[in-house]
């Protein structure tokens, strides 16, 4: 079963607006960490957002949020007023336990399109 | 010093060639990685140093051959390669431990088999 799921392979927005990427997730530990990364066409992964899960508050970066929901194991990125520069691959990742140095898993990813 | 730095950034090699991956990072980090990414896929791990000392090996083929000689570099030595071990190679670090913390990752080497 995957670790993580992301169900939308591609999306289109027009810019200015704000997009919801989706993830979920499935692990049985209490404690375990999620991550946003962006990897535009050049191939870089950027780490854009965490959230711990214990953390009771959506984390927040500038114009990302996490939209964290523990009972449904969803952890969305939303992404406000979005720019042409958002456009690139986004990966949703999960590290089970608290371990630094544990593996992360990431999802299948989103590509997600900009439009002028 | 924030980044984590990856050479070459291309590389072209035969089956039969013998090369090597570099990755340098100065941020103090005491773990790092290797990852593979195939085109249009999610990264996939493939091992994991954890103070110098290799933490995790995802079951990768011989052929790969890491190696950390100091807490700020870690090498991936090439040898024998198929054409399908083409890919993204990606270096990350991150602080060992417990809490929160991201991996900071590389610009990749684009890897091309022939």
């Amino acid at each position: 079963a995957q670790k993580i799921t992301q169900t939308q392979p591609g999306m289109f927005v027009q810019e200015k607006e704000a997009v919801t990427l989706d993830c979920t997730y499935d692990t049985s530990d209490q404690s375990y960490g999620l991550f946003w990364y962006k990897q535009p066409s050049s191939g870089e992964m950027i780490f854009l957002i965490y959230q711990g899960s214990y953390d009771e508050q959506n984390a927040t970066e500038g114009r990302y949020s996490l939209n964290f929901q523990k009972a449904r194991k969803s952890a969305n990125l939303v992404i406000s007023a979005s720019q042409l520069g958002d456009s690139a691959m986004y990966f949703c990742a999960m590290r089970e336990g608290m371990n630094r140095d544990d593996k992360i898993i990431f999802g299948k990813g989103t590509r997600l399109h900009i439009l002028p | 010093d924030t980044e984590v730095t990856q050479t070459p950034k291309h590389l072209v090699m035969g089956m039969t060639n013998k090369k090597s991956l570099k990755c340098e990072q100065h941020m103090g980090h005491r773990a790092m990685y290797w990852y593979k990414q195939k085109a249009k896929k999610p990264p996939e791990l493939m091992f994991v140093y954890s103070y110098e000392k290799l933490s995790i090996n995802e079951s990768v083929p011989s052929r790969f051959s890491p190696e950390c000689p100091n807490s700020s570099l870690l090498n991936l030595h090439l040898h024998a390669l198929q054409p399908e071990d083409s890919a993204l190679y990606l270096c990350a670090s991150s602080h060992p431990g417990q809490g929160d913390n991201e991996q900071f990752f590389g610009p990749g080497t684009r890897l091309t088999v022939l």
